[in-house]
């Protein structure tokens, strides 16, 4: 069974640019939460996807946004990207609703600003 | 913010002790969860145990939960040089998958 894929690994962009970072869930997970991690903010929730819907948003600016696919494929983006948005960004799908299981994440899409 | 600390920051092991990691959360949780993470790579999920249990295990693993002191423990047996690597708590308090990570702790296992 696949995990949870997330492309493209590595991404440099210029600030003022957006960018959208891209997560397949693992097959038959339909929640899909995005987390940021810094080194000086550590890992930090930014929203959870449920059947398409935005469930929970965490303290993020407007900059930040997502989407969900009937398919349970997710997309973040980030417009007007900022020297501080570099970071590791993180996707993770869980089975089953409830918020009592198991979060798998991927490997994470690395974005660093210049 | 962060719910969760966790303690020690870094932890350094010979090849074959235990290591102990702690972890204290504020509010009233669903369950927590444990995950290992080498070198800002993805995380891997260890073990999660839920609010109405005490202990849980998984091979090496063993994880505590108190709900009273808010706080939970996991000890690796018998550590290995590859189990360096950063070690997170996260805890989930809803019906969403939300989880609010700790600060880490970082494991070095000397061979």
């Amino acid at each position: 069974k696949a995990g949870v894929t997330q492309t493209p690994r590595y991404l440099i962009k210029t600030r003022g640019q957006q960018v959208t970072l891209s997560c397949s869930p693992i097959s038959g997970h339909r929640s899909v939460s995005w987390y940021q991690q810094t080194p000086g903010q550590g890992l930090q929730f930014l929203f959870e996807y449920f059947s398409e819907t935005q469930r929970n948003k965490g303290n993020f600016p407007g900059r930040f946004s997502g989407r969900q696919f009937s398919n349970s494929r997710s997309e973040m983006n980030v417009s007007t990207l900022e020297l501080g948005d570099s970071a590791l960004y993180l996707c993770a799908s869980s089975l089953e609703d409830g918020g009592n299981t198991e979060a798998f994440f991927g490997q994470g899409t690395r974005l660093t600003v210049v | 913010s962060q719910q969760g600390e966790e303690d020690p920051q870094a932890l350094s092991i010979q090849e074959g002790e235990n290591a102990t990691m702690n972890c204290s959360y504020k509010t009233s949780i669903n369950n927590l969860q444990w995950y290992r993470q080498n070198s800002g790579r993805g995380l891997v999920h260890l073990i999660l145990i839920r609010s109405n249990e005490r202990e849980k295990h998984s091979g090496r693993l063993r994880v505590t939960l108190d709900t009273s002191k808010k706080s939970s423990s996991l000890l690796i047996t018998a550590s290995r040089a590859a189990d360096t690597a950063s070690y997170f708590c996260a805890t989930g308090m809803d019906s969403s998958y939300k989880l609010i990570f700790g600060s880490g702790t970082r494991l070095l296992v000397r061979p």
